[in-house]
């Protein structure tokens, strides 16, 4: 079944606590792309990635890493989370061809940083 | 940056009622995007119109968009309890470097 994966799909932690929320997808996609949804503003990018070891900011990446090191792995990564970084987080996948370009998204991991 | 403005941001309607969803954007685009939206879960991708089409069907839904005026229009016929969803349109572009602009959603709630 085609599908992007996140793990966890909730998580609680404390200010400061180095974290990482896994993304994965089995559809041979180049594009990954992390997102984060508050209340009223919609998603936010936070990094895109168009390829392998290719990585790009998005809006809002401060906060943030990512890396690209396989196709289907695109991890985001909280050095040092704060209680701002509380959202629900989605990672998102596609082709980057023109016609194929829609968008598959994970079921989300809901970030509570205390 | 923020692109795509839905309106209105939050629509209730009687089930068997057509409900329609309008976007605006800002800037030249390639593509328009509509998804959907379940409490809490993934976006699912609804349908995708050019930016040299005008209208595009797929089953209950119609999309329109009007590139002159920078807006589109999501129509959904006779709905169901189970089209109770947020629903976000998604801008790719000219200059996007493949990036969606999204705009914050409308929350659609049927009433049986």
């Amino acid at each position: 079944e085609a599908q992007v994966t996140q793990n966890p799909r909730y998580l609680i932690t404390v200010t400061g606590k180095k974290l990482t929320v896994t993304c994965s997808q089995n559809m041979n996609h180049e594009y990954m792309s992390w997102y984060r949804q508050d209340p009223g503003l919609g998603l936010r990018q936070i990094y895109y990635s168009m390829n392998v070891e290719v990585t790009d900011k998005g809006d809002v990446p401060e906060g943030y890493k990512v890396s690209r090191k396989e196709k289907r792995n695109f991890p985001l990564i909280l050095e040092s989370p704060s209680p701002n970084q509380t959202s629900l987080y989605f990672c998102a996948s596609s082709f980057l061809d023109r016609g194929r370009e829609t968008q598959y998204f994970g079921p989300g991991t809901r970030l509570l940083v205390l | 940056s923020q692109q795509g403005e839905e309106d209105p941001q939050a629509l209730s309607i009687q089930e068997g009622e057509n409900a329609t969803m309008n976007c605006s954007y800002k800037t030249s685009i390639n593509n328009l995007q509509w998804y959907r939206q379940n409490s809490g879960r993934g976006l699912v991708h609804l349908i995708l119109i050019r930016s040299n089409e005008r209208e595009k069907h797929s089953g209950r839904l119609r999309v329109t968009l009007d590139t002159s005026k920078k807006s589109s229009s999501l129509l959904i016929t006779a709905s169901r309890a189970a089209d109770t969803a947020s629903y976000f349109c998604a801008t790719d572009s000219v200059d996007s470097n493949y990036q969606l602009i999204w705009g914050a959603g409308t929350k659609l709630i049927i009433k049986p």
